[in-house]
């Protein structure tokens, strides 16, 4: 079955810096994926969809890549902010209208 | 835009009552809706997905029973869990996705407590 995976560490860094989280997938490569911020006690937040054709999307600060050869999508956030503090899940569409959703990687941005 | 709403937003009940959670979607009409569970510092977990009028279809292991799904319109779905007990205490979101788009959309989930 699919698996996704997110490095479970935090990733910690210095305000102004860019962010770089990183989704690796197992099987096969899905029709698209998504990025969601996840603030504690809330519900995930949508940010961006990315597609099997498409290489790269942005949207202001934030940037997506999908590399179907190495089964990998990278998300961006450049100038980062002490806002910018959460977890960021990576979503994969399987099929059938569901979509399973990594762990999350905890962003901490210092001041 | 695509904006979901959750009520109530958190609640303690004795265990052995039965707890609704509504779930609408505000501005745009939800074909499907999905059901989530989740334990602190882990994924989400789909417990069902459930279209307009129709029965849910229920994850492997979700008792259909315990949880009572109910998708009557396009704006609204509700979960019932059911004699609750505490290992049923957790975070309970929902989405909801146009029939358009392939984007789900969230609530701001339920943050239930069984004493």
């Amino acid at each position: 079955s699919q698996k996704i995976e997110q490095n479970s560490e935090a990733l910690n860094i210095q305000e102004g810096k860019t962010a770089t989280l990183t989704c690796n997938y197992t099987n096969y490569s899905p029709a698209y994926l998504q990025w969601y911020r996840q603030d504690p006690g809330r519900g995930p937040v949508f940010l961006l969809l990315i597609r099997e054709n498409e290489k790269e999307k942005r949207k202001e600060r934030l940037k997506v890549t999908f590399d179907t050869t190495l089964k990998q999508s990278l998300f961006h956030i450049t100038a980062s902010q002490p806002a910018d503090s959460a977890t960021y899940l990576c979503a994969l569409y399987t099929g059938g209208f569901k979509t399973i959703f990594g762990a999350g990687t905890r962003l901490f941005v210092k001041a | 835009g695509a904006v979901v709403s959750q009520h109530p937003s958190r609640v303690i009940c004795k265990s052995g009552t039965s707890v609704k959670i509504e779930c609408r979607s505000l501005d745009f009409q939800a074909t499907t809706m999905f059901w989530y569970r989740q334990f602190p510092k882990q994924s989400l977990m789909l417990m069902a997905t459930s279209n307009e009028g129709s029965k849910a279809t229920y994850e492997q292991g979700v008792e259909k029973d315990k949880f009572l799904i109910n998708h009557a319109s396009l704006t609204l779905s509700t979960l019932t869990v059911t004699s609750a007990h505490p290992e049923d205490s957790s975070f309970y979101i929902c989405s909801a996705r146009a029939e358009s788009s392939d984007t789900q959309y969230f609530g701001p989930g339920t943050r239930l407590t069984v004493l």
